[in-house]
């Protein structure tokens, strides 16, 4: 089954304790993609990858990190998390840019 | 700027038809969407429409495209309770970027 799957799908943690969401596709997309859905203010874009290794920031980078050392993963780092990252967050995957985005069931992050 | 708006919320009866609106600022999108999100969950791609076509019809939905007025719509016929959920339309400013709107919350009452 084509998928996104996301882990975990829930973690609270405190502030400045490094934390990893993994993303993983098996549809063999090139394009890779972070978002945060915060509620009033719709999903906003925290990262992309076009491809292996090629990686750019989206609207709301501040604060995160991500890897793409291959294709199929694409992990959203934080270093050192905050309250205000407290969010929930879906990672997205495409065939090509432009193409439509098939989405994860989101991993719901809280930050105390 | 990159503003996508909806309505916030949309109330209709079970077996009416749904009409969910929205405004996008680039014109130069190249594909717009649909998205539906169910409580708890994902967003699963409904629909979407490349930019040089009026209108797509998928079964029971619509996707009526005014470029003129930067305007897209979704009509979903016969509602059903099932289609109670969050839908966002979102555009492509840049080919490796998705705009969201803030998401309509459809009610659909028995």
């Amino acid at each position: 089954e084509a998928q996104v799957t996301q882990n975990p799908r829930y973690l609270i943690t405190v502030t400045g304790k490094k934390l990893t969401v993994t993303c993983s596709q098996n549809m063999n997309h090139e394009y890779m993609s972070w978002y945060r859905q915060d509620p009033g203010l719709g999903l906003r874009q925290i990262y992309y990858s076009m491809n292996v290794e090629v990686t750019d920031k989206g609207d709301v980078p501040e604060g995160y990190k991500v890897s793409r050392k291959e294709k199929r993963n694409f992990p959203l780092i934080l270093e050192s998390p905050s309250p205000n990252q407290t969010s929930l967050y879906f990672c997205a995957s495409s065939a090509g840019t432009g193409q439509p985005q098939h989405f994860g069931d989101g991993t719901r992050l809280s930050i105390l | 700027g990159e503003d996508v708006e909806q309505s916030l919320f949309l109330s209709v009866r079970e077996g009416d038809s749904s009409v969910i609106n929205c405004t996008y600022t680039d014109s130069s999108s190249t594909y717009l969407y649909w998205y539906k999100q169910e409580p708890g969950a994902g967003l699963q791609l409904l629909t979407y429409i490349f930019s040089n076509m009026d209108m797509k019809q998928d079964q029971r939905l619509t996707v009526l495209l005014n470029k003129k007025d930067k305007h897209l719509s979704l009509r979903i016929a016969d509602t059903q309770t099932g289609d109670s959920a969050i839908y966002f339309c979102a555009e492509t400013p840049t080919a490796s970027k998705l705009t969201f709107g803030t998401g309509t919350r459809l009610q659909v009452t028995l």
